[in-house]
């Protein structure tokens, strides 16, 4: 069985700082890795996700994520944040379809990180 | 074009209720995903439809949950005799078709927020 493990529940930080949001994950296969974010009082929106190959992804708001399969990690880091980065941050695992069995394509997703970007 | 769609947006039960919250898929979207997000749990799969295929319910908490899907868009999830420990955020997700090698992107709805009194 997969889960997700995000070490952080709330990261406090100050606008143009540098942040790290940390993500590991367990499962007996591989694993297709996934960043959701969730603004206030807005759905979950797809920041950025690996499948294979580079193992650095990047989002277009400047945002990367680094898959590392002997940690088992899929940390997210941004160089410099701004208030609007104020969200909540879902790392998830899914499957791919080579793994076999039923349950590819369903997310399994981490408790959450809240992101609060002071000014 | 339209996202995933949920209604109600918001449902206020008594106990022992049953509830229905529908999801209207992204259209050309064969893959339904159903997940709850509640302050115990954080966010769990519940159900998934890929067209015509049997599906997948092997997150569905109790028998008192149950989901559908019509002529493979609208889905409808029930809860029948709705308990406390029900109240929770109920997301809808859906994609081009269920996850392929491209990962495909599942799009949310704005969720159903449920809670039972």
């Amino acid at each position: 069985a997969q889960s997700v493990t995000q070490l952080d529940s709330q990261v406090p930080v100050f606008e143009e700082a540098p942040v790290e949001l940390r993500c590991n994950y367990s499962s007996s296969v591989s694993v297709y890795l996934f960043w959701y974010v969730q603004y206030p009082n807005q759905g979950l929106q797809l920041l950025l996700k690996y499948l294979s190959g580079s193992t650095l992804v990047e989002s277009i708001n400047g945002f990367e994520a680094e898959f590392n399969k002997s940690q088992t990690s899929f940390h997210l880091r941004k160089p410099s944040v701004h208030i609007s980065d104020t969200a909540e941050y879902f790392c998830a695992v899914s499957d791919p379809p080579w793994a076999g069995g039923t349950s590819y394509g369903k997310l399994t997703f981490g408790q959450g990180t809240i992101l609060t970007v002071h000014p | 074009g339209a996202g995933v769609s949920q209604s109600p947006s918001n449902k206020v039960t008594e106990k022992g209720k049953d509830v229905e919250l529908r999801c209207d898929p992204i259209s050309g979207h064969t893959a339904l995903y159903w997940y709850r997000q509640s302050l115990g749990q954080g966010l769990e799969f519940l159900i998934y439809f890929q067209g015509n295929s049997a599906p997948d319910k092997s997150g569905l908490p109790s028998d008192r949950f149950s989901a559908e899907r019509t002529g493979g868009s609208v889905s409808t999830l029930t809860i029948q005799r709705t308990q406390q420990e029900d109240s929770a955020v109920y997301l809808c997700a859906s994609s081009l078709k269920r996850g392929g090698r491209r990962g495909e992107t599942q799009y949310f709805g704005p969720g159903t927020r449920l809670l039972v009194l």
